[in-house]
């Protein structure tokens, strides 16, 4: 089946640090790969998409690229902010598989500190 | 994109008691879901609302725990009857836009239900 992994959290950071939050995947198919934020509070906001290996997905100074040979698609930002804080959800579709809900990683919390 | 309404936004309801949560979608859409946040956690599938006939439940979710209505391409309800403090969650419907790989999926605020 699908599954997605997602590094452990909180993730504690200084602002302007730089920002990796890891995410790997298995998936029957070729998966649409996404970055889902939620804010303290609110609900779940697209943050970025990727379709097929070797895109680049980007929004807010946020990026992320799927790399299908090591099955990752980590979310990057190269300088944080505290309004940053907020709950990263990795996520995926699998279209092959006729499966258009998504599978979620567990959440990375991220906590930025001025 | 789409935007999409839930009511209520938050209910805090007595254990035995049931909720129907709605959901509004400013456009027509195919596909809609339904999913459970459990506090600190990730969201699980419900079920997938199909208009016209009776939900796709995934397992562990059952119908008469978790009636869904879908009467047309803009409108779901979702319902947790006979609730008990374990359904305490955010409840968020989702819709698909786009066709294949453009597809993108979007969410409701959620309702956040606590259960006494």
């Amino acid at each position: 089946g699908n599954s997605v992994t997602q590094m452990e959290g909180p993730v504690t950071l200084s602002e302007e640090a730089f920002l990796t939050i890891n995410c790997t995947y298995t998936a029957t198919g070729y998966p649409s790969l996404f970055w889902y934020v939620q804010y303290p509070g609110e609900g779940l906001q697209l943050l970025l998409k990727a379709t097929k290996a070797d895109d680049k997905g980007s929004n807010k100074g946020f990026e992320a690229t799927y790399r299908k040979e090591t099955t990752s698609f980590h979310l990057e930002k190269g300088s944080v902010q505290v309004s940053d804080s907020a709950v990263y959800f990795c996520a995926l579709s699998d279209l092959d598989t006729g499966r258009r809900a998504l599978t979620f990683g567990s959440g990375t919390r991220l906590q930025v500190q001025p | 994109s789409a935007v999409i309404s839930q009511k209520p936004s938050r209910d805090i309801c007595q254990r035995g008691t049931s909720l129907t949560i709605q959901c509004q979608v400013d456009s027509q859409v195919t596909m809609m879901f339904w999913y459970r946040q459990q506090p600190g956690q990730s969201l699980t599938l419900i079920a997938t609302a199909n208009q016209g006939s009776e939900a796709t439940y995934e397992s562990g979710f059952v119908i008469d725990k978790f009636p869904i209505s879908r009467p047309n391409l803009t409108f779901s309800t979702l319902t947790v009857s006979n609730m008990s403090p374990e359904d305490s969650s955010i409840y968020l419907c989702s819709v698909v836009t786009g066709t294949g790989r453009t597809d993108t999926q979007y969410f409701g605020p959620g309702t956040r239900l606590t259960v006494l």
